[in-house]
C-alpha cells in the first residue's frame, strides 16, 4: 500500500460547482499535512496547511479525519483558475520525510 | 537566495553518461529535499537532508543515484550511467524544518532527458 493514495481523476466541473478530493495516507504517525496545487510544468506550491481541527481560506476548506487516516479538500464556487493537479502530503514528524500522493487533477470548464 | 534555484533547467544526455543536478534552498532552510516526478505522475521521494543528521535516503531508487550536502547548504544529485528510465523532472525543496513549520518550497525543476 502507498504511504499516500489519491483520486487521479481527472475531475471535469463547470464554474461555480462544488467539488472535494480526499487523501489517506497509511502512516497513523503522521502529524503534519498539506495540499499543494501544481500548474502544468510548474513546481508545486503550497496551497494550505491542514490543521486538526479543519480550516478554511476562502473558497477552500481542508479537514482531517485521524480515525480513518484522511484528509479532505473542498473547493467551493469553482473558478477556471482553479484547473491544475492538487497534491496532497503527510509527514511522520513535525519534520522529516514528507510523502505525496501522486496527485488529483481538476478541469474547470466554462 | 529568496527562492530555491535549481541548475540545469534543462539537461539532455545520451545513455550511460553522468549527470549531476544543483540545487541551491533558501538561505536558513536546514531541510532539503529531493523529488522525482515523471510524466503525468506524482512526486517520487527521493532524499532527504536535514542539518548534520544522516540523510533519509530510502527512496533512492537505485545505486546509480546519490546525493550530497555540503556545507548545510547547497546539494549535488548525481545519477551515474543514465538510463532512459532516469527521464523525468528532478524537483528540490528546502524547508525551515522547525516544529510546526515543514511548508515545503519548491525549485522549478531540472528536465532530465536520457536518449
Amino acid at each position: 500500500r502507498k504511504e499516500v493514495e489519491q483520486d487521479p481523476g481527472p475531475f471535469n466541473v463547470p464554474e461555480g460547482a462544488t467539488v472535494a478530493f480526499n487523501c489517506t495516507y497509511s502512516n497513523s504517525a503522521s502529524q503534519s499535512f498539506f495540499w499543494y496545487r501544481q500548474d502544468c510544468r510548474k513546481e508545486p506550491k503550497l496551497l494550505m496547511s491542514v490543521y486538526s481541527s479543519g480550516n478554511e481560506d476562502g473558497r477552500f476548506t481542508a479537514q482531517l479525519n485521524r480515525a480513518s487516516q484522511y484528509i479532505s479538500l473542498l473547493i467551493r464556487d469553482s473558478k477556471l483558475s482553479d484547473s491544475a493537479t492538487y497534491l496532497c502530503n503527510a509527514g511522520g514528524t513535525s519534520y522529516g520525510k514528507l510523502t505525496f500522493g501522486q496527485g488529483t487533477i481538476l478541469t474547470v470548464h466554462p | 537566495g529568496a527562492g530555491v534555484s535549481q541548475s540545469p533547467s534543462n539537461k539532455v544526455t545520451e545513455k550511460g553518461k553522468d549527470v549531476e543536478l544543483r540545487c541551491d534552498p533558501i538561505s536558513g532552510h536546514t531541510a532539503l529535499y529531493w523529488y522525482r516526478q515523471s510524466l503525468g505522475q506524482g512526486l517520487e521521494f527521493l532524499i532527504y537532508f536535514q542539518g548534520n543528521s544522516a540523510p533519509d535516503k530510502s527512496g533512492l531508487p537505485s545505486d546509480r543515484f546519490s546525493a550530497e550536502r555540503t556545507g548545510g547548504s547547497v546539494s549535488t544529485l548525481t545519477i551515474q550511467r543514465t538510463q532512459q528510465e532516469d527521464s523525468a523532472v528532478y524537483l528540490c525543496a528546502s524547508s525551515l524544518a522547525s516544529a510546526g513549520s515543514n511548508v515545503l518550497t519548491f525549485g522549478a525543476g531540472s528536465r532530465l532527458t536520457v536518449l
